[in-house]
């Protein structure tokens, strides 16, 4: 069954540190996300690719987060400098299309800023 | 803004009971609403897609309404077991903003 990859799973920086996570969406799912959920919350969208363009990067603080999709395939995301407030877990999901919405999500990556 | 609520925020009970969850949000004008499991430090798991068009849908165990007109959906899981222990989660497709928007979810939890 085709799933969405993550890595790395658990992630343990000190604060002022550069960070990177990778996604890999569902062979030939053309929308990516990336979302963060605080403990306790639910997720909230970062980012959103169609492809390998941004479509909505409204909720990503941009003077330390950088996502990119570069053949519109798998996607990075990077946080630099750390702070101790990004200690999260950071979702990856995809879609077949910008339209077709269910989502289906990757198991995660666990930051934690010390 | 989309807002969306779930109630309760956690629930216990005892192996074969039938349970709902609830679900509500501010702005009706949706495409979807997705219904997720999560285990503990794990990802999201979707159990459940209802199109706006339509007022249910089933999968085994579960099944899922919704009432777009009064912003209101359900979750109901018949004859709990232990493994449903998790946190569930319900998320609403807004077309205006064109993302997911998530409720805070319930943890429940299924004894013996």
């Amino acid at each position: 069954e085709a799933e969405v990859a993550q890595s790395p799973r658990y992630k343990i920086t000190e604060k002022s540190q550069a960070v990177a996570f990778w996604c890999d969406p569902i062979s030939g799912h053309a929308t990516l996300y990336w979302y963060r959920q605080i403990l306790g919350q639910g997720p909230e969208l970062l980012v959103q690719f169609q492809d390998e363009s941004v479509v909505d990067d409204s909720q990503l603080p941009k003077d330390r987060f950088s996502a990119e999709r570069l053949k519109g395939v798998d996607s990075t995301l990077k946080i630099q400098p750390a702070e101790l407030g990004d200690s999260a877990m950071y979702l990856c999901a995809s879609s077949l299309t910008y339209a077709d919405n269910e989502q289906f999500f990757g198991p995660g990556t666990r930051l934690t800023v010390l | 803004k989309q807002e969306v609520t779930q109630i309760p925020a956690a629930l216990s009970v005892p192996e074969g009971e039938n349970l709902v969850l609830n679900c509500s949000f501010t702005d009706s004008a949706i495409y979807n609403l997705q219904w997720f499991r999560q285990d503990p430090g794990k990802g999201l798991t979707s159990l459940l897609l209802i199109q706006s068009s339509q007022r249910e849908q089933t999968s085994g165990r579960l099944n899922a309404s919704l009432d777009k007109s009064s912003g209101r959906s359900t979750l109901y899981i018949a004859a709990s077991q232990p493994g449903d222990s998790a946190t569930y989660l319900c998320a609403v497709f807004t077309g205006t903003a064109s993302k997911l928007t998530f409720g805070t979810g319930t943890r429940l939890q299924v004894t013996l």
